[in-house]
């Protein structure tokens, strides 16, 4: 069956220090992933998706991800985070069936960012 | 409306009563799609629909649950003889199709549902 884990479920950091959240995947095929952010009283917003090409996959806000076959997995990077990055981040894979075609995702992980 | 509609945005309700919760989808998008979110965890899927075919209902918990889409427009979440563990913010989304096609699936802001 087709699963998403976030090994991290809080992270903190300094503002300008850079980032990296962790996400593994299980699924059969070539998988379509994304990546979700939530911030505080607010809804999902996309942030990225990888569907095929080019495995380094730029998003908005700064954020990239790169997908690695060999390791299952599609972490979420930025180089130097803003206070603002604060929110909870939640990786997600595309599950394709005979009468489906959802999102599958992660337990989160929340971003707390420090002054 | 330009994008993903719920209501109510808040409902708190007593135990043992029903809850229609809706969804009024971006124009044009054929998925639907309604997920739960219990505080401080992840989405859970419930239900997917796309256009007129069967939809996929492998994610709704017990028979209390249960939603309906009339072709590709509004779609409502009943949950029958509500109980505590209920209580989570009920997200609806919607996409031109399904997840691995390669379109956007947009979130609603989710409907905020408390069982006393």
């Amino acid at each position: 069956a087709q699963s998403v884990t976030q090994p991290d479920i809080h992270i903190t950091v300094s503002e300008g220090a850079s980032l990296e959240l962790r996400c593994n995947y299980s699924y059969g095929a070539t998988p379509y992933l994304f990546w979700y952010v939530q911030s505080p009283g607010q809804g999902l917003q996309l942030l990225l998706k990888y569907f095929s090409g080019d495995t380094l996959v730029q998003g908005i806000k700064g954020f990239e991800a790169e997908f690695k076959r060999s390791q299952s997995s599609f972490n979420l990077r930025k180089p130097s985070v803003h206070w603002s990055d604060a929110a909870e981040y939640f990786c997600a894979v595309g599950a394709r069936g005979y009468n489906t075609d959802k999102l599958i995702f992660g337990t989160g992980t929340r971003l707390q960012v420090f002054p | 409306g330009a994008g993903v509609s719920q209501s109510p945005s808040n409902k708190v309700t007593e135990k043992g009563k029903d809850v229609e919760l809706r969804c009024d989808p971006i124009s044009g998008h054929t998925a639907l799609y309604w997920y739960r979110q219990r505080l401080g965890q992840g989405l859970e899927f419930l239900i997917y629909f796309q256009g007129n075919s069967a939809p996929d209902k492998s994610g709704l918990p017990s028979d209390r649950f249960s939603a309906e889409r009339t072709g590709e427009s509004v779609s409502t979440l009943t949950i029958q003889r509500t109980q505590q563990e209920d209580s989570a913010v009920y997200l609806c989304a919607s996409s031109f199709t399904g997840t691995t096609s390669g379109n956007t699936i947009y979130f609603g802001e989710g409907s905020w549902l408390t069982v006393v």
